[in-house]
């Protein structure tokens, strides 16, 4: 089944303690983003990869990191959590472009900071 | 600075009641048009991309128009059923190399 997965769908930490959020796809896409969501604020984006090795920063980078080694991987790692990075974070993944293609969400990964 | 916006915030309507949500946006420059449907407690779920030379696209009970020049779509939903109770969400794409979504229409369907 084609699909977006992400580890662990819920997780709950203390500020500080290093993190990392899995996202894998099995479409062979090129195109793979990162969003959070807030009550209030909507989905926001913090980082996508157009393609192996390239990342670029989305609308709230700050606190993040990611790597793009291998097409079907997308890790979203956070260095030193702090509370306000307590959100809702999805995965999502286009064939080629945003452009021009649909993009695929995974079911998200709840996140506490405490 | 793009802004989509999605009215009404929430919709309740009986079962079998063809509906409409709203989405405008605020530049047209746009590369297409994506409505999401989300389910609480998941992920979101692809409904219709609308591509911006496209008029309007369908899938099942599901139409939505794209009107560029005036910053505007609609989800049109026919024969309204409960399992069609979610929060639907309108997301544009302009030239930067992300989705810029609205807040969302939560629309309950009632028995």
């Amino acid at each position: 089944e084609a699909q977006v997965t992400q580890n662990p769908r819920y997780l709950i930490t203390v500020t500080g303690k290093k993190l990392t959020v899995t996202c894998s796809q099995n479409m062979n896409h090129e195109y793979m983003s990162w969003y959070r969501q807030d009550p209030g604020l909507g989905l926001r984006q913090i980082y996508y990869s157009m393609n192996v090795e390239v990342t670029d920063k989305g609308d709230v980078p700050e606190g993040y990191k990611v790597s793009r080694k291998e097409k079907r991987n997308f890790p979203l790692i956070l260095e030193s959590p702090s509370p306000n990075q307590t959100s809702l974070y999805f995965c999502a993944s286009a064939r080629l472009s945003p452009f021009t293609d649909t993009q695929y969400f995974g079911p998200g990964t709840r996140l506490t900071v405490l | 600075k793009q802004e989509v916006t999605q009215i009404p915030a929430a919709l309740s309507v009986p079962e079998g009641e063809n509906l409409v949500l709203n989405c405008s946006f605020t530049d047209s420059a746009i590369y297409n048009l994506q409505w999401f449907r989300q389910d609480p407690g998941k992920g979101l779920t692809s409904l219709l991309l609308i591509q911006s030379s496209q008029r309007e696209q369908t899938s099942g009970r599901l139409n939505a128009s794209l009107d560029k020049s005036s910053g505007r779509s609609t989800l049109y939903i026919a024969a309204s059923q409960p399992g069609d109770s979610a929060t639907y969400l309108c997301a544009v794409q302009g030239g930067s190399e992300k989705l810029v979504f609205g807040k969302g229409t939560k629309l309950t369907v009632n028995p």
